[in-house]
C-alpha cells in the first residue's frame, strides 16, 4: 500500500515479556518518528531518524525502550521487561524530509499494546 | 518548553450546526500550527495546516486561522455531519522540533 504499515495491530503480552513493533513507512520517506498515545490522551514523542540515524531518542521513557531503523526503511520499536504502564497506543510517522522542513507527517494506525 | 492546550471534549452537535474547537499554544519561535483528525481504530490524518501568522488553514469545509496576537489556532466548520466525528488533534512544530499534540478533543455529531 502507499501509506505507512504499522504491525502487529494489537498485542497483549504479560508483565516481564519482550515486544517489538514493526513500522513499515512510505518508501522514499527520509525521517521517522515514533510516539506513544495513552488512552484519552494526545501523542507524545518518542524517536526520531533521519534515513538511518536516530537524532532524537529524548522521549524514550526508559532505557527499556530501543528502537531501530538500520537499512533507513523499515523500523523496529523494542520494549524490555514490559511494565503495565507501557500500555498504550504506539503511532508511527514518517515524512518525506528531514525534521527541519514543513512536508507533513503520515500516521500509520498504530500498534494498540496491552500489558497484562 | 512547547505546549498545546485545547479545548476539553465532548463536543456534541447536531447535523448542520457550527463547530469551534478551541487551540492555544505556547512556544519559543515561530511554530507551523496543524490540525490532525483520528476516527476510530485508525491513526492520525493531517486535516490542515498553516505555517505563519494569518495564514488560514482550509479542507473539507474545516478552517483555522493562525493567530499569532492570541497564539490560537481555533478550529471551525460551518455545518458538521455524521461523518465528521472524531477526534480532533492541535499541534504545533518549532523550527527542528517534533510534533507536539494537544490532548485531542473528541466530536460528536447526531443525526
Amino acid at each position: 500500500g502507499a501509506g505507512v504499515s504499522q504491525s502487529p495491530r494489537y498485542k497483549v503480552a504479560k508483565r516481564g515479556q519482550d515486544v517489538a513493533l514493526r513500522c513499515d513507512p512510505i518508501s522514499g520517506h527520509v525521517s521517522l518518528f515514533w510516539y506513544q498515545q495513552a488512552l484519552g490522551q494526545g501523542p507524545e514523542f518518542l524517536t526520531y531518524f533521519q534515513n538511518e540515524a536516530q537524532l532524537d531518542k529524548s522521549g524514550l521513557p526508559s532505557d527499556r525502550f530501543f528502537a531501530e531503523r538500520p537499512e533507513g526503511s523499515v523500523s523496529t520499536l523494542k520494549i524490555q521487561r514490559t511494565q503495565q504502564e507501557d500500555s498504550a497506543v504506539y503511532l508511527c510517522a514518517s515524512s518525506l524530509e528531514g525534521v527541519a522542513s514543513n512536508q507533513p507527517q503520515h500516521f500509520g494506525d498504530g500498534t494498540r499494546l496491552s500489558i497484562l | 518548553g512547547d505546549s498545546v492546550t485545547q479545548m476539553e471534549g465532548p463536543v456534541t452537535l447536531s447535523e448542520e450546526a457550527f463547530l469551534t474547537i478551541n487551540c492555544t499554544y505556547t512556544a519559543t519561535g515561530y511554530p507551523s500550527l496543524f490540525w490532525y483528525v483520528q476516527y476510530p481504530g485508525e491513526g492520525l490524518q493531517l486535516l490542515l495546516k498553516a505555517t505563519k501568522a494569518d495564514d488560514k488553514g482550509s479542507n473539507k469545509g474545516f478552517e483555522a486561522t493562525y493567530r499569532k496576537e492570541t497564539t490560537s489556532f481555533h478550529l471551525e466548520k460551518g455545518s458538521v455531519q455524521v461523518s465528521d466525528s472524531a477526534v480532533y488533534f492541535c499541534a504545533l512544530k518549532d523550527g527542528y522540533s517534533t510534533l507536539t499534540f494537544g490532548k485531542g478533543t473528541m466530536l460528536l455529531v447526531s443525526p
